[in-house]
């Protein structure tokens, strides 16, 4: 069946840094991909998606690129803040069968001053 | 615009009892899917309704159903609780029923539930 893999975490960076978190997909087909950030004691807000293969999705200074050829969307951002701390959650669209989301385990980032 | 409510916010129940959950979508969306989200996990789906019917459902037990009203409304009830059921429950409303590629989901803040 399809999946996802994230990153373990936590992550923990200073401000300003760079910040990566990695994901890689298992699918039959071409999914949709996205990410989703979660606050403390909140549901979950879509942070950016991709649709299609070589799609850069964008949003709030983070990046991701869907590349078909390494199954992957790895999360990117130039420069963290504070606020940035939160939870991290890749995902696909599943095509078949019921039409849901395949969530990775997410990925805890924290960001010290 | 409200976005996707959910209620209770938060529940505590006893072993054996039953619980009901419930979301109202964004506004002209008509399609409510339920996750459940375990404690340090991503979160799991558990069933999609799309013009009060079931689309899809996950892998759970038949203790978990669900249904979806004529305003697009729904609601998650679980019978027979057990310790294992408590997390944070989420609800996500889309403009279809389809593939999830191009609309995304919009998820409300969730329903913490802890069986005791």
């Amino acid at each position: 069946g399809n999946s996802v893999t994230q990153m373990e975490g936590p992550v923990t960076l200073s401000e300003e840094a760079f910040l990566t978190i990695n994901c890689t997909y298992t699918a039959t087909g071409y999914p949709s991909l996205f990410w989703y950030v979660q606050y403390p004691g909140e549901g979950l807000q879509l942070l950016l998606k991709a649709t299609k293969a070589d799609d850069k999705g964008s949003n709030k200074g983070f990046e991701a690129t869907y590349r078909k050829e390494t199954t992957s969307f790895h999360l990117e951002k130039g420069s963290v803040q504070v606020s940035d701390s939160a939870v991290y959650f890749c995902a696909l669209s599943d095509l078949q069968g019921a039409q849901k989301l395949v969530f990775g385990q997410g990925t805890r980032l924290t960001i010290n001053p | 615009d409200a976005g996707v409510t959910q209620s209770p916010t938060h529940l505590i129940k006893t072993r054996g009892q039953h619980v009901t959950l419930r979301c109202s979508p964004i506004s002209g969306h008509k399609s409510v899917s339920w996750y459940q989200q375990v404690l340090g996990q991503g979160p799991q789906f558990i069933f999609q309704y799309y013009e009060k019917e079931e689309r899809g459902r996950g892998n759970f037990p038949d203790r978990f159903s669900a249904r979806q009203f004529p305003n697009y409304s729904s609601e998650l009830n679980v019978n027979a609780l057990l310790l294992g059921d408590s997390a944070l429950y989420l609800c996500a409303s889309s403009l279809a029923g389809g593939s999830a590629a191009g609309y995304g989901y919009t998820f409300g803040s969730g329903t913490r539930l802890t069986v005791v």
